[in-house]
């Protein structure tokens, strides 16, 4: 199995609900990472988790809170978004916790924000 | 200024035509990731490689350490290969820094 899969697919929400964004990968892969994609833009990266722990926090607003259960699943859940939040949020994984190693995308969750 | 460009940021081909997208960096990186993203879609890697050349099916990866170069070879270009070709790189950490992208359009 070479597939991350994510879940919702598209998701609207209002400002003020709250929602989770869901990743699961079945690699044995030790990192996972959650991306924030505008359009016609890279992705920018949110965080990163290296052995179930965060390593990497790009300065992410706390409206956005990630969270790694176990070593195969990575969520976020939003609260009190913005419409300037709106966007593709890809997860991806890769082998090592630390250092260059292949990393495998989603197909990601888009996001509205009302 | 972007650590990674990429040239061309817009291309249009013709199916059958042989297609090149370079990638140049600023400094020495571990690795180089090829992607690719169809519109609208998730991202599918391509090729990473540190080194020399790759090939998959209709695609060739190559990569110039000394120059901090690397081009994206499509030979026998076919309109379900339009998509954004993004290049990123591993600046010696688990942190991808990306291109802007190239947009690919092929017609038949």
């Amino acid at each position: 199995d070479t597939e991350v899969t994510q879940t919702p697919k598209h998701l609207v929400m209002g400002m003020t609900n709250k929602k989770s964004l869901k990743c699961e990968q079945h690699m044995g892969h030790r990192a996972m990472y959650w991306y924030k994609q505008k359009a016609k833009k890279p992705p920018e990266l949110m965080f990163v988790y290296s052995y179930e722990k965060l390593s990497i926090n790009e300065s992410v607003p706390s409206r956005f809170s990630p969270e790694c259960p176990n070593s195969s699943l990575l969520n976020l859940h939003l609260h009190a978004l913005q419409p300037e939040d709106s966007a593709l949020y890809l997860c991806a994984s890769s082998q090592e916790g630390a250092g260059a190693s292949e990393q495998y995308f989603g197909p990601g969750t888009r996001l509205t924000v009302t | 200024k972007n650590e990674v460009e990429q040239s061309p940021q817009n291309l249009t081909a013709q199916e059958g035509e042989f297609i090149t997208i370079n990638c140049s960096y600023s400094v020495g990186i571990s690795a180089l990731h090829w992607l690719q993203q169809h519109p609208g879609g998730g991202i599918v890697s391509l090729f990473m490689l540190s080194s020399g050349k790759k090939k998959h099916g209709r695609l060739i990866a190559t990569i110039n350490i000394q120059e901090k170069h690397s081009s994206l070879h499509i030979t026998a270009s076919h309109p379900r290969d339009s998509a954004v070709y993004i290049c990123a790189v591993f600046y010696n950490t688990d942190k991808l820094i990306f291109g802007t992208g190239t947009r690919l359009q092929v017609f038949p």
